[in-house]
């Protein structure tokens, strides 16, 4: 079982503001690292795959960046809005996923 | 609908009693998981389907019994579970077993064990 964290647990945000948080991951043995979006009562939603050292994605107000050689990616959320108040995993890629707990999202109006 | 059904949604169940969960994609995926999540804890890898053969048991005990009749369906049997077995079932499909493409996850099993 590979060690990804997830940080923070959670976080609560103002409407408006833009927000971070970071997934580490084993830096050896890289395949891919993914992100989820997973709302209440709803099913996990992929965000991104990432595959390459540097890689930066976007999609609307979100968007992540990839380190693989220290281990790490942040995601970033601009101008948050209340939907998007979700768990936001992210999972190591290394033929099989191994997910992190989570870092849960909460914006206030 | 996200193109992964999972059924039932909430299911109670004794300790002696069987019970199967059902998953269903359409997506023309070939690869599918069975994955679990308990209070607080990361989703838990238990076991993986490619192209209709197991290629993975992540340790499960044996009384959780997948099964995967065809590339669109996967079932989970369960047999004398204990109440430690309590816990979101989720159900998920890839394009390819490598995951490349990422995963779709139907909504879950909420399973209780009384």
């Amino acid at each position: 079982i590979l060690n990804v964290e997830q940080s923070p647990q959670s976080l609560h945000v103002q409407e408006g503001d833009s927000t971070n948080f970071t997934c580490s991951f084993p830096s050896s043995n890289f395949y891919a690292l993914h992100w989820y979006r997973w709302e209440t009562a709803k099913s996990p939603e992929a965000l991104f795959v990432m595959t390459l050292n540097g890689d930066e994605k976007k999609k609307g107000r979100i968007s992540a960046t990839l380190n693989t050689k220290e281990g790490y990616s942040y995601l970033y959320i601009k101008g948050s809005q209340p939907e998007d108040s979700a768990t936001y995993l992210c999972a190591f890629n290394d033929y099989k996923l191994s997910f992190g707990a989570g870092t849960t999202v909460t914006v206030r109006a | 609908e996200t193109g992964v059904t999972q059924t039932p949604r909430h299911l109670v169940m004794g300790m002696t009693n069987k019970k199967s969960l059902k998953c269903e994609q359409h997506l023309g995926h070939n690869a599918m998981y069975w994955y679990k999540q308990s209070a607080k804890k990361p989703l838990e890898l238990m076991f993986v389907y490619s192209l209709e053969e197991r290629v993975e048991n992540n340790s499960v005990p044996s009384r959780f019994s997948p099964e995967c009749p065809n590339s669109s369906h996967l079932f989970l049997h369960l047999h004398t579970l204990q109440p430690e077995d309590s816990a979101l079932y989720l159900c998920a499909s890839s394009q390819d077993p490598a995951q490349t493409y990422g995963y779709t996850f139907g909504s879950g099993t909420r399973l209780t064990v009384v």
